[in-house]
């Protein structure tokens, strides 16, 4: 059973810090790597996706990725309020679908 | 208009009726999926289109049925559903069954 494991949270950061969300996946052949974000009765969003160890940024967001360790995380930059959300993460292996997590929610306060 | 659309956005229902959710992207992609989303539980995929043909089941009941009549659109017939089946269900679709799911807004179903 593909497990990807992220803390409910709710993360909490007041705005301008960086917030840091986590997420955990068990099957070492997992390829693709994505962060979508949910605000509270919509649909997920695609916020940034990584395929290669290391870092990706785009603009205030910023994947990062260890294979070796079997973790990616999501880190934001001058956090908003309006960054307010459930942000999950789902995890792709070479043939098959997305496992997702069940989303960490974080709330930014002005 | 554009993305991915979804409707009705909001649906109540007995547990005799019958009822259809429908799909339609825009992006020009070849697969789609359904997806139910309930509370404290991670999205979980329901089934799998390719190119309309259905590449994956992921062990749902039989009360939900899924038709693709071609790429742009998926149904979901729902029939003799459950209270417990009540859910948002959201639709995505990827250009290939290998690239980045694009999601719908979802419909929100309530089951009595």
């Amino acid at each position: 059973q593909k497990e990807v494991e992220q803390n409910s949270g709710p993360l909490s950061v007041p705005e301008g810090a960086i917030a840091s969300l986590n997420c955990t996946y068990s099957d070492r052949g997992s390829q693709s790597f994505f962060w979508y974000r949910q605000y509270s009765g919509k649909s997920p969003e695609l916020i940034m996706f990584i395929y290669s160890n290391g870092d990706k940024e785009d603009g205030r967001f910023t994947a990062q990725l260890n294979k070796a360790s079997q973790y990616v995380s999501l880190l934001i930059r001058d956090s908003q309020p309006s960054d307010s959300a459930t942000y999950l993460c789902a995890v792709k292996g070479g043939y098959s679908t997305l496992t997702f997590g069940k989303g960490t929610m974080l709330l930014v306060s002005p | 208009e554009t993305g991915v659309t979804q409707t009705p956005r909001h649906l109540v229902m007995g547990m005799t009726n019958k009822k259809s959710l429908k799909c339609e992207q825009h992006l020009g992609h070849n697969a789609m999926y359904w997806y139910k989303q309930s509370a404290k539980k991670p999205l979980e995929l329901m089934f799998v289109y390719n190119f309309k043909e259905q590449t994956e089941n992921n062990s749902v009941p039989s009360r939900f049925s899924p038709e693709c009549p071609n790429s742009s659109h998926l149904f979901l017939h729902l029939h003799t559903l459950q209270p417990e089946d009540s859910a948002l269900y959201l639709c995505a679709s990827s250009q290939g069954s290998e690239d980045t799911q694009y999601f719908g807004p979802g419909t929100r179903l309530t089951v009595l």
